[in-house]
């Protein structure tokens, strides 16, 4: 079975600075990840994914994502946050056969 | 471009009651997936529709049920509704052409069901 752990609950930054959001996977076949952004009383936003290739992937909003197979990581990272950037992130998995499975997401809180 | 539009946006229901929601897919997508998010939780998927069929179920109990019309929206209906059913559901679609498992699914903004 595959899964998807995101071992933050919450992430606090200040303004300005850079920021890591992590998340890491199990599964079966070749990983297709994902990131989703959601907004209170929102659906989920597509940021970005990974499919193959370059291993830093560019996303929506500034945002990119570093595929690491050996540690089967897939971390979001923005070299500059906002406070605009706060909200609730999730990271997904699956593989060619599977659906997409979510982790519990992470708060990002980023203060002024 | 209108993107995935989910009705209603709240309901309010008691247990036992049966409840339908509503999807209709981004244009130029054919599949549409369903999702509960608990609160305080990453969403669930519930099953998938492409070509009028359930595809792919998750681990949900024969109380959720789903159908897929010609136009390609889509409903959820959940009979004997419990209190454990209070969720946002969020409908996503996109397009099977590739078969790979690369599409990315696009999500609606949620239907937020209570029961009382």
């Amino acid at each position: 079975a595959q899964s998807v752990a995101q071992p933050e609950d919450q992430v606090n930054v200040a303004e300005g600075n850079p920021l890591t959001v992590k998340c890491t996977y199990s599964v079966s076949g070749n990983p297709y990840l994902f990131w989703y952004v959601q907004y209170p009383n929102r659906g989920l936003q597509f940021l970005l994914k990974y499919i193959t290739g370059d291993n830093l992937v560019k996303g929506s909003y500034g945002f990119e994502a570093e595929f690491n197979k050996s540690q089967t990581s897939f971390h979001l990272k923005k070299p500059s946050a906002l406070v605009s950037d706060s909200a609730l992130y999730f990271c997904a998995v699956r593989d060619e056969y599977s659906t997409l499975t979510f982790g519990k997401g992470t708060m990002l809180l980023v203060s002024p | 471009d209108a993107g995935v539009t989910q009705s209603p946006t709240h309901l309010i229901k008691t247990r036992g009651q049966q409840v339908t929601l509503r999807c209709s897919p981004k244009s130029g997508h054919d599949t549409v997936s369903w999702y509960q998010q608990a609160l305080g939780q990453g969403p669930q998927f519930i099953f998938q529709y492409y070509e009028e069929e359930e595809r792919q179920r998750g681990n949900f109990p024969d109380r959720f049920s789903g159908h897929q019309f010609p136009n390609y929206s889509s409903e959820l209906n959940v009979n004997a509704l419990l209190l454990g059913d209070s969720a946002l559901y969020l409908c996503a679609s996109t397009t099977k052409r590739d078969f790979k498992g690369t599409d990315t699914q696009y999500f609606g903004p949620g239907t937020r069901l209570t029961v009382l």
